[in-house]
């Protein structure tokens, strides 16, 4: 089982330009979250998907939005990046199945840089 | 709304010593409390979950406890080595929001 999967690994982009950064769950779960991690700060909760829709959303703007596939994998899109987006962009996968509470595993990040 | 604090925010031990990291959050309305290990730069390790009515976890030389009602966790770690050196973060999942709210994390040094 590879676990939880994330590309790319590093990311640089310059202000105003729009970025996709892709999750593929642990094998058997069905629900996406997404966190931004900035540099000394705890990960901050953008959005969660399962069946294909957002379920939750965090403090976020607009310009962050997402998308889950069939297969469960699932992207986070920011468009009109700001210097303010940089951040280690954490997604974790579970196995909500609707249940109250489910335990979370991250991947490795994407490291997004904006310039 | 759910808030999480560690104290301290950054701890240089020498190696063998035992210490404490400590997690605070001010709704006691949860399911359950995480703590999480963070090696620079990398993604989040899963260390102990402990369940809303439990009252401590144990893994090798790590053990959590928690105190739900004063809204306390603690993180203990024995005869700690250079290898535990990292950023350790707390986490609750509360009963309002699937998602989990995150302190900002302890940044441990173990010096040989």
């Amino acid at each position: 089982d590879a676990g939880v999967t994330q590309s790319p690994t590093h990311l640089i982009k310059t202000r105003g330009q729009q970025v996709t950064l892709r999750c593929s769950p642990k094998s058997g779960h069905d629900t996406v979250s997404w966190y931004q991690q900035a540099l000394g700060q705890g990960p901050q909760f953008i959005f969660q998907y399962y069946e294909e829709e957002e379920r939750q959303r965090g403090n976020f703007p607009d310009r962050f939005s997402g998308h889950q596939f069939p297969n469960y994998s699932s992207e986070l899109n920011v468009n009109a990046l700001l210097l303010g987006d940089s951040a280690l962009y954490l997604c974790a996968s579970s196995l909500a199945r609707g249940r109250l509470y489910y335990e979370q595993y991250f991947g490795p990040g994407t490291r997004l840089t904006v310039t | 709304k759910q808030e999480v604090t560690q104290i301290p925010a950054a701890l240089s031990v020498p190696e063998g010593e035992n210490l404490v990291l400590n997690c605070s959050f001010t709704d006691s309305a949860i399911y359950n409390l995480q703590w999480f290990r963070q090696d620079p730069g990398k993604g989040l390790t899963s260390l102990l979950l402990i369940q809303s009515s439990q009252r401590e976890q144990t893994s090798g030389r790590l053990n959590a406890s928690l105190d739900k009602s004063s809204g306390r966790s603690t993180l203990y770690i024995a005869a700690s080595q250079p290898g535990d050196s990292a950023t350790y973060l707390c986490a609750v999942w509360g009963t309002s929001g699937s998602r989990l709210t995150f302190g900002e994390g302890t940044q441990l040094t173990v010096n040989p």
